[in-house]
């Protein structure tokens, strides 16, 4: 059984687009998180939701929001999608904030 | 001084070999601390957490300076399977959960 699972695994887009990421977790976890690695290989945290509460907004455009429906569910949706925005997109889930995190696949994002 | 640090590496090692990297880290407070391995493409995964006395799983030993400000992470007999991108990973407060990955210590271990 997939533990943390993202959909879709690539998705490509032309700038200016608007598109969402989807992530789930089976766990039974009271936080969810997204992240993002560049290029450079660099994985940075965007958001993360404890309790469907947001905790952590890093400094991301606000073009970036997550939407929360449940504790099992924390999507990611982007406006007017830009070049920049290129990278792959990791959700992670733990049982309380800043325990250990189990991951997602990711998704590869290319905006062209 | 950035928040978390690691050698980029690569480390290119021979098989059966022991190898060592470490993780500084600038905030004194930090609670919890970590190792995750990433494999090309692929997701990072929890390694081992790391404990303050120090702790072993295996062939992987990690371990804690809070004098220095460094965590350690000491993999043993090495295999082709242990390379990877070894990232440290610290979280400066025990609820905030306001995570820093450091950015990666390339190992690859060659036959």
């Amino acid at each position: 059984d997939t533990a943390v699972s993202q959909t879709p695994k690539y998705l490509v887009t032309q700038m200016g687009n608007d598109k969402s990421i989807k992530c789930e977790q089976n766990l039974g976890h009271d936080t969810m998180y997204w992240y993002k690695q560049d290029s450079k290989k660099f994985l940075k945290i965007m958001f993360s939701y404890n309790n469907k509460e947001l905790i952590i907004n890093e400094t991301v455009p606000n073009r970036f929001s997550p939407k929360s429906p449940d504790k099992a569910h924390l999507n990611l949706h982007i406006n007017s999608l830009e070049l920049g925005d290129s990278a792959v997109y990791f959700c992670a889930s733990s049982p309380t904030s800043g325990a250990e995190q189990f991951f997602g696949p990711g998704t590869r994002l290319t905006v062209l | 001084r950035k928040e978390v640090e690691q050698d980029p590496g690569p480390f290119n090692v021979p098989e059966g070999a022991t190898v060592a990297f470490n993780c500084t880290y600038s905030n004194s407070a930090s609670q919890s601390f970590f190792w995750y391995r990433q494999d090309c493409r692929k997701e990072p995964k929890l390694l081992m957490s790391v404990y303050s006395s120090g702790n072993e799983d295996g062939r992987f030993t990690a371990q804690l300076n809070r004098a220095s400000q460094y965590i350690s992470l000491l993999i043993r007999d090495s295999k082709l399977s242990d390379s990877a991108t070894y990232l440290c990973v610290v979280n400066p407060h025990s609820s905030a959960s306001k995570i820093i990955f450091g950015s990666g210590t390339r190992l690859s271990i060659r036959p």
